[in-house]
């Protein structure tokens, strides 16, 4: 069984500062760890994902994470917060064999003031 | 179209009618997975097709909720006997079986049931 927790539904930053939106899951098998984006009225759409090798995973829109198998944490961040990055974010895990299915977290909203 | 189309982007129907929601995955790609978001929640899963075939229903919360993609391509959910609890945002995606690990989302179908 798989299962995902985000801290914290809803993070505010200032336009410029830094973005941190936790992560933590649970797996018994080797997990495949997402991160999506949901802007208003529309689709989910990847960040950037973990398989294996290089825990340090660097996706689009500056957005980078760590895997940490010792926390079982895929933390989110980017170092300078945009007010373009105000979305909804999801964090979801798979297994690493046979079909796919992602279990996600209830989502972050993140929030950027001027 | 590039991306995974969903149709129609807003259903509102009265409880215990009948609905289809229809999406079309990107050319190409054999895997295909239904999922809802309930409000203030990350998406679940329903059903994944691989092909034709249902390779895996466990998602489906009762059985008045039906799925079919009798060609391998356009898949249609189907929900008969409608309750208020079905309103949701039904989300479809699509990957390649192999190697695909990014699954492609559509915009989903907000479906309301009075």
């Amino acid at each position: 069984a798989q299962s995902v927790t985000q801290l914290g539904s809803h993070v505010s930053v200032s336009e410029g500062a830094l973005v941190l939106l936790r992560c933590n899951y649970s797996s018994s098998v080797p997990p495949y760890l997402f991160w999506y984006v949901q802007y208003p009225n529309q689709g989910l759409q990847l960040l950037l994902k973990y398989t294996t090798g290089a825990t340090l995973v660097k996706g689009i829109n500056g957005f980078e994470a760590e895997f940490k198998k010792s926390e079982t944490s895929f933390h989110l961040t980017k170092p300078s917060a945009h007010m373009s990055d105000a979305a909804e974010y999801f964090c979801a895990v798979s297994g690493s064999t046979g079909f796919q299915k992602l279990v996600f977290g209830t989502g972050t909203r993140l929030l950027v003031s001027p | 179209g590039a991306g995974v189309s969903q149709t129609p982007s807003n259903k509102v129907t009265e409880k215990g009618k009948y609905v289809e929601l229809r999406c079309d995955p990107i050319s190409g790609h054999t895997a295909l997975y239904w999922y809802r978001q309930s409000l203030g929640q990350g998406p679940e899963f329903l059903i994944y097709f691989q092909g034709t075939g249902a390779a895996d229903d466990s998602g489906l919360p009762n059985d008045r909720f039906f799925a079919v993609r009798p060609e391998g391509s356009v898949s249609t959910l189907k929900i008969q006997r409608t309750e208020r609890g079905d309103s949701a945002v039904y989300l479809c995606a699509s990957n390649l079986l192999a190697g695909g690990i990014e699954q492609f989302f559509g915009p989903g179908t907000r479906l309301t049931v009075l």
